[in-house]
């Protein structure tokens, strides 16, 4: 059975940073292209970052990038957002993702709070 | 960066009737999208991929149509389980959710 969990989530004063991981498995998690998407509370889906199979290509939305840092660890079966000078609109659940032919299969979510 | 509307926002219907949710894409994107249900605290679930195609175990009254830049879903006879959001999403560059239709039942 396919498995993405999320963890690291919690939450934080604006400026400061978080590290949210995602460990896979049930399935081959160096053969999988890997994303960060978020839903704010009441939101709608926002996609956040890409990560290809080798960590050769990464992209980011601009609302995230410069800030935001996508990795992976496939001897760890293992996705990373770092997240640093947080906002208060960076508060939502962050699901980690695998992608193919472009179709998204989902963790549970973490949710991550930016408030003083 | 490609945008994604859906339309209505938000539409309330009786049981068995018709539903029809539009999503358009600010260029061509041929046939790569994808439509997803998402009920309160769950992660969404894919039903319809590339325009038209049912997700293996998806009912059939569950239903897609479309190409380049105009996309319509529709759910044939509304059943009080389908409450939920109808999201959009294009993969022919990058990636991008339609903002979402909520589905009431009336």
């Amino acid at each position: 059975e396919v498995q993405l969990v999320e963890s690291g989530g919690g939450s934080v004063h604006p400026g400061r940073s978080l590290r949210l991981s995602c460990a896979a498995s049930g399935f081959i998690f160096s053969d999988y292209n890997m994303n960060w998407v978020r839903q704010a509370p009441g939101k709608g889906l926002e996609w956040l970052s890409y990560i290809s199979t080798s960590s050769s290509t990464i992209y980011y939305a601009d609302s995230v990038r410069g800030r935001f840092t996508v990795s992976r660890d496939n001897a760890k079966n293992s996705l990373y957002l770092q997240m640093n000078s947080l906002r208060a609109e960076d508060t939502a659940v962050y699901y980690c993702a695998r992608t193919r032919s472009g179709i998204f299969s989902w963790g549970q979510g973490t949710l991550v709070t930016v408030s003083s | 960066d490609i945008q994604m509307t859906q339309s209505p926002s938000s539409l309330s219907a009786s049981v068995g009737d018709r539903v029809t949710i539009t999503c358009q894409a600010s260029q061509d994107i041929r046939k790569y999208l994808h439509w997803y249900q998402q009920k309160p605290g769950k992660a969404p679930k894919l039903l319809i991929y590339d325009a038209s195609n049912l997700e293996t175990g998806v009912p059939s009254r569950f239903s897609g149509s479309g190409s380049g830049t105009d996309f319509t879903f529709t759910i044939s006879s509304l059943q009080p389980e389908d409450i939920a959001t109808y999201y959009c999403q294009q993969y022919d560059n990058l990636f991008t959710f339609g903002p979402g239709t909520k589905v009431h039942i009336k």
